[in-house]
Parts: C-alpha cells; sequence; structure tokens
C-alpha cells in the first residue's frame, strides 16, 4: 500500500541545536515535498525534489536544508534551530502533472524548539 | 499577496445543514485541490479539479478557472465531517502546490 512515513512524530529540540525530520515514501514517487503548518499560515512550502539527488527552494527555504540521496527518502534539516521553526511538518510524494493521482501526505512531524 | 485565498476561515454547522466552502486564486493555475485534515492529524485528497464540476458522495466541487475561484459543497453534514479543508493550487509548471490558509469546519449534532 502506498505510504509516506515520517519519523520522528515528535520532536523537542534546544535553540541552537541541529534537528533532522525523516521522510520515506514507497510509493516510486519522483516528486517529494517538505510543507509547514501553522496557524492562520496554512501549510508553506520549504523545500522540494524532483528526484534522487535533486533539491529545490520552495517560498520558505530559509533556515532550512534538504537532503534527497534516493528515491525514497527526502530529509529536513534545520542546522541552528529557533524557536520560530517550532510548528507542525509535512512531507509528501507525488506527481502533481498527473492529474488522476493526488499527492500522499505522511502524519506530520510536531517540533517544538525551546 | 497571498496567492490562494478561503473564506470562511471558520464555519459552525447544525448537523444536516450544508455548508460551501470557497476558495480565490490570483495567479494562473495548472489545477485545484481540495483536502480534509482531520483535527490533529494528515490530509486526505478530496478532489482534484482542474476545472468544471466533480462529484463524491455528499461532496461537490466546481471550478471556474476565468473566473479564478473553486468552491466546494458539503451537502447534509455529519458531525464526522468535522475538521479543516484546505485547497491548493498546482502551478503552472505542475511543480508544486500553493495552499489557502483552510476553513474550520464544526458540525455539532
Amino acid at each position: 500500500e502506498a505510504a509516506v512515513t515520517q519519523s520522528p512524530r515528535n520532536k523537542v529540540a534546544v535553540t541552537g541545536g541541529k534537528v533532522t525530520l525523516s521522510c520515506n515514501q514507497t510509493n516510486n514517487h519522483n516528486n517529494m515535498y517538505w510543507y509547514r503548518q501553522d496557524t492562520g499560515h496554512g501549510l508553506r512550502l520549504i523545500h522540494y525534489s524532483y528526484g534522487a539527488g535533486s533539491t529545490e527552494k520552495g517560498d520558505i527555504p530559509d533556515g532550512y536544508k534538504a537532503s534527497r540521496p534516493s528515491q525514497e527518502n527526502f530529509s529536513l534539516i534545520l542546522e541552528l534551530a529557533t524557536p520560530s521553526q517550532t510548528s507542525v511538518y509535512f512531507c509528501a510524494s507525488g506527481d502533481l502533472r498527473d492529474n488522476n493521482q493526488a499527492p500522499l501526505f505522511g502524519e506530520g512531524t510536531r517540533l517544538s524548539v525551546l | 499577496g497571498q496567492q490562494v485565498q478561503q473564506s470562511p476561515a471558520s464555519l459552525v454547522l447544525q448537523e444536516g445543514e450544508n455548508a460551501e466552502l470557497q476558495c480565490n486564486f490570483s495567479t494562473s493555475l495548472n489545477s485545484m485541490q481540495w483536502f480534509y485534515q482531520r483535527p490533529g492529524g494528515s490530509l486526505v485528497s478530496l478532489f482534484y479539479n482542474p476545472s468544471g464540476t466533480k462529484h463524491s458522495g455528499r461532496l461537490t466541487s466546481t471550478t471556474v478557472i476565468k473566473e479564478r475561484r473553486s468552491s466546494l459543497h458539503i451537502s447534509s453534514s455529519q458531525t464526522t465531517d468535522s475538521g479543516t479543508y484546505l485547497c491548493a493550487l498546482v502551478n503552472n509548471a505542475g511543480a508544486k502546490l500553493t495552499f489557502g490558509g483552510g476553513t474550520r469546519l464544526t458540525v455539532r449534532p
């Protein structure tokens, strides 16, 4: 069954620390996405990828890096976490050019930076 | 400016009432999608609707591209419909989704 799995599901980090959020998809999708969701802002795109080795900046990339070492895995990296990065992060996979295919979202990672 | 705007921001219904959720966009698009998000949960795709009208059970989505709007109609609402409804536009390159702020729906028994 097609799936997008995020880990960890919850994370508490300290300001200035490094945080890595992981995402794995079993759908063989080329495109993967990282979003954050905050009250009043909906979901905002941080980084995305067209395939292994590719990373692209989304709408709010500052303070984040991304890594796509394989078709299945896409990581979001906060090198120096700040309290403003406290949020819920969603990973998704899918080919948006295919009108018969909807993107699939993971369950989300709740990150608190203290 | 914000490319995708949803209204209303929140809505409270009595079970059995109908709802009309609106999504307006200010840029050209490839397609429009509607998602449902249960409280504290993930997003589930409801419709992938580039234009025209689509039906799924008690839900109807209508997208009018030349008027830059899309709507989601929920008929005979149920308490299990409570949650957040999000619209998102797919840009012309088909590369990414841009989301609206969502409509938080509460259906009371």
